[in-house]
């Protein structure tokens, strides 16, 4: 089975603009998180989509938003760049079953923000 | 909201010697996780832990759970520098969707 897929892999913009990060599950996946990892904060949960729909939301400002295809691909949003935008975003999709569903991490999409 | 704690945030080991790295968490957490990461890479699912009392290993790796201390161990028996990479540990509050992780332990095995 192929893993979870992250396009593109790494990304420049400036302060201002806006940006798209794309996200393939794992086949049959239909849950896919986003998180942000940064040197100063760490790994941080951002938001859920199961069937098209947020079901969970972190603590992250409006201008950080994603929606999820019928096909369970999902795509974030980040409009009005900061510099402190600048991190690495997982794609993360679940699976596994008996309790033990575990979040399986795609490579990331490095952004740097200028 | 759950918090989870790490320590330490860096060990630096011998080859060959044992250590434990530990995941203490706030309230309570359906799952447990243990994740590793290269540098420059993505995360790496290690372990998932259910129940009190739980315990997996894999290689020289082993994973506990004590619910009822709220803390999971990362045994390291015999490391090698294959090992040197950061661990997290993530706990969850139902859905196994939004995890919330510990700071990371950044482990360097040396000759």
């Amino acid at each position: 089975k192929a893993g979870v897929t992250q396009t593109p892999r790494y990304l420049i913009k400036t302060r201002g603009q806006q940006v798209t990060l794309s996200c393939s599950p794992i086949s049959g996946h239909r849950s896919v998180s986003w998180y942000q990892q940064t040197p100063g904060q760490g790994l941080q949960f951002l938001f859920e989509y199961f069937s098209e729909t947020q079901r969970n939301k972190g603590n992250f400002p409006g201008r950080f938003s994603g929606r999820q295809f019928s096909n369970s691909r999902s795509e974030m949003n980040v409009s009005t760049l900061e510099l402190g935008d600048s991190a690495l975003y997982l794609c993360a999709s679940k699976g596994g079953t008996g309790g033990l569903e575990t979040q399986y991490f795609g490579p990331g999409t490095r952004l740097l923000v200028l | 909201e759950l918090k989870v704690e790490q320590n330490p945030l860096f060990l630096s080991m011998q080859e060959g010697k044992n250590y434990t790295i530990y995941c203490n968490y706030s309230t309570t957490s359906d799952r447990l996780y243990w994740y590793r990461q290269d540098p420059g890479k993505s995360l790496e699912s290690l372990f998932v832990l259910l129940s009190n009392g739980a315990v997996k290993q894999e290689g020289r790796l082993m994973a506990s759970l004590d619910t009822k201390a709220r803390l999971s161990t990362l045994h390291i028996t015999a490391a090698v520098h294959d090992l040197s990479a950061t661990y997290f540990c993530a706990g969850d509050t139902g859905t196994a969707s939004k995890l919330t992780f510990g700071t990371g332990t950044r482990l360097q095995v040396t000759l």
